[in-house]
């Protein structure tokens, strides 16, 4: 099975800031990874598709790159309403897709 | 605009089978290339994939769970089901159904989600 590590686990950041948290596959998963948003008691939110695509509706300053097995999520300019948790999410291990273990973003 | 609801007991008895059901509005289950899911998330815990079901009924299980689930559709109700068998504590979590879209390059990606129902293991 192929396994997503995220790092940090949380990261503690202000308004304005600019945050990055990194997804690694432990085999190369090509471009086929995703990233998700999570609040509290809400389902997860796709963000980004296919490692740097942007799902429609969601805002520019969030944006995806990698490849392989090193993927990162950035955020250009924290919002208050970006405070919550990210996954990503391997999309191609035929049968079986597997999440990273979340990072959690939170108020400084 | 699909939208998904899960239903079920929220609470199940150590042993016994935990059974949920997801019904799907705004379109039918039946159309387009798409893959229904089921995913778990313990209370402060991170998304286990339990299984997905396609339209021709067609299943794949997580290894870790496959001799415990079974994932079923009814294309009449518009919904798709899951069993989950001998449950233990280890159990509890908010599951989930979704939807999974393919891309051409087959990747899947859940765009549509339930909301999600706590299911607590406990005599």
């Amino acid at each position: 099975d192929i396994q997503m590590t995220q790092s940090p686990s949380s990261v503690s950041a202000s308004v304005g800031d600019r945050v990055t948290i990194t997804c690694r596959a432990s085999q190369g998963i090509s471009s086929w990874l995703a990233w998700y948003q999570q609040k509290p008691g809400k389902a997860p939110k796709l963000l980004i598709y296919a490692a740097s695509s942007l799902q429609s509706g969601v805002p520019s300053r969030f944006s995806g790159s990698g490849s392989g097995t090193d993927f990162t999520l950035t955020i250009s300019s924290l919002q208050p309403e970006d405070f919550a948790t990210y996954y990503c999410q391997q999309a191609n291990s035929f049968p079986l897709l597997t999440f990273g273990g979340g990072t959690k973003v939170e108020i400084k | 605009q699909v939208q998904l609801q899960e239903s079920g007991p929220g609470l199940v008895k150590p042993s016994q089978t935990l059974s949920l059901t997801c019904t799907v509005s705004g379109g039918s289950i039946s159309s387009g290339s798409y893959y229904w899911s089921w995913i778990r998330q313990p209370a402060g815990k991170g998304l286990e994939w339990i299984g997905r079901i396609y339209t021709s009924g067609s299943t794949n299980y997580n290894p870790s769970l496959k001799s415990r689930v079974t994932i079923s559709v009814d294309t009449s109700k518009n919904q798709f089901s899951l069993k989950l068998s001998s449950v233990t504590a280890a159990d509890t979590a908010v599951y989930y159904c979704a939807r999974g879209d393919r891309d051409p390059t087959l990747a899947e990606y859940f765009q549509h989600w339930g909301q999600g129902t706590l299911v607590t293991v406990s005599s």
